[in-house]
């Protein structure tokens, strides 16, 4: 079964950082482009960041960018987000997900709620 | 960028109803339309990929139909397990755009 399992998240001060986990089982993670996916509370979908197969490198929203970084430790078949210096408005469960084909997204992990305030 | 717009954004419907949600593109984006159910609390699941195509596992009462701009998505027949949000996406290699959601709910 292709599986997505998160780990990390929880509280943390404005200012401060976190790292997220995406555990991968089913299928070789090395293999497939990967997203993360955020959703503020009460909010509607928001593409965070790529990490393309191909090494070419990776992809970030604008509202992420230059503090968020995406990695994948093929050994363990994860993939991870690092976030840095994050703000109220970060505020969300992030999801990651698989990349079909570059059209769309399957499966999901079950998500990690991340609160960011003092 | 390519904007969707989803509408409603909430309806509500009674067990047994017909019900259809409506994307459309700001430009012709071919068939690479794909909608995803989201239940409370959980994460989303993709239904219908590539405009109609009904994922493995995804009851016959889903349907999608439409190319171009403008896509429609469709329960004939509503469940009381069909309460959700649901979402249309578009992606072709850069960047991933998502409608704003449909919350269903029921009567």
């Amino acid at each position: 079964e292709v599986r997505l399992v998160q780990s990390g998240g929880g509280l943390v001060q404005p200012g401060g950082s976190l790292r997220l986990s995406c555990a991968a089982s089913g299928f070789t993670l090395s293999t497939y482009w990967m997203h993360w996916v955020r959703q503020a509370p009460g909010k509607g979908l928001e593409w965070v960041s790529r990490f393309r197969v191909d090494g070419s490198g990776t992809d970030y929203a604008d509202s992420v960018k230059g503090r968020f970084t995406i990695s994948r430790d093929n050994a363990k078949n994860t993939l991870y987000l690092q976030m840095n210096s994050l703000r109220a408005e970060d505020t969300a469960v992030y999801y990651c997900a698989r990349d079909i084909h570059h059209r769309r997204l399957d499966p999901w992990g079950q998500g990690s709620l991340v609160t960011v305030s003092s | 960028d390519i904007q969707m717009t989803q509408s409603p954004s909430s309806l509500s419907a009674s067990v047994g109803d017909r019900v259809t949600i409506t994307c459309q593109a700001s430009q012709d984006i071919s068939n690479y339309l794909h909608w995803y159910q989201q239940k409370p609390g959980k994460a989303p699941k993709l239904l219908i990929y590539d405009a109609s195509n009904l994922e493995t596992g995804v009851p016959s009462r889903f349907s999608g139909s439409g190319s171009g701009s403008h896509f429609t998505f469709t329960i004939t027949s509503l469940q009381p397990e069909d309460i959700a949000t649901y979402y249309c996406q578009y992606y072709d290699f850069f960047p991933i755009t998502f409608g704003q959601g449909t919350r269903l709910e029921i009567k």
